[in-house]
């Protein structure tokens, strides 16, 4: 249950525009997502998470969409803006074990003003 | 309430040498996570320690080791250090285990080994 792909490795887009990041997940058990942004130099920060008992969740310009037949998940930022622009990292959380997160290795985000 | 607080944050080390990082969590944050961070590789998860008990294990070589104290404060150390061993290590805590709680990360070690 370790694998976590993610897609793209990096986005550019104008600003305004939406941006897709998806992620895809092996273990059928997984039940917690979480979706980190990590600005340049600084350390990931959580930007919204989502159980497996919901396939969709909203904060402001933020949504995550959780299929879990398929399994995968993506993150959708739209009207993006300038400040959006950093590398975001989607994660599973291991449903064996406490605590035990496997990330996607990042999408750098440009955003073009 | 202060966040959660790496030292050092820079080090650089030759190869064959040893290092132990340090992570202080959110205060009252009982379990502390670590992860090394390498370009492309995204956070790879190396140990959780909960109550001062590794409860998790990442698959690293036994080089890489780690304890955590009685007031959560937890540590990191690398034996033999290889040139693959530079990265940007990331502890994380939150609240307790066992449920689908946010970690905090603190800002990195950044290790070089030369």
């Amino acid at each position: 249950g370790e694998n976590v792909e993610q897609h793209p490795s990096t986005l550019s887009v104008q600003e305004g525009d939406s941006a897709v990041i998806k992620c895809t997940y092996s273990d059928s058990a997984s039940n917690y997502f979480p979706w980190y942004k990590q600005e340049l130099g600084k350390r990931p920060q959580l930007i919204i998470d989502i159980r497996s008992n919901v396939g969709e969740k909203k904060d402001q310009r933020i949504a995550v969409t959780l299929n879990k037949t398929a399994k995968h998940f993506s993150l959708h930022i739209t009207e993006t803006q300038p400040e959006d622009s950093a590398v975001y990292f989607c994660a599973h959380k291991d449903p064996y074990n406490f605590n035990k997160f496997y990330f996607g290795s990042g999408t750098k985000l440009n955003v073009k003003p | 309430k202060a966040g959660v607080t790496q030292t050092p944050r820079y080090l650089i080390k030759t190869r064959g040498q040893q290092v132990t990082l340090s992570c202080s969590p959110i205060s009252g944050h009982r379990s502390v996570s670590w992860y090394q961070q390498t370009p492309g590789q995204g956070l790879q998860f190396l140990f959780e320690y909960f109550s001062e008990t590794q409860r998790n294990k990442g698959n690293f070589p036994g080089r890489f080791s780690g304890r955590q104290f009685s007031n959560s404060r937890s540590e990191m150390n690398v034996s033999t250090l290889e040139l693959g061993d530079s990265a940007l290590y990331l502890c994380a805590s939150s609240w307790t285990s066992g449920s689908n709680n946010e970690q905090f990360f603190g800002p990195g070690t950044r290790l070089t080994v030369l």
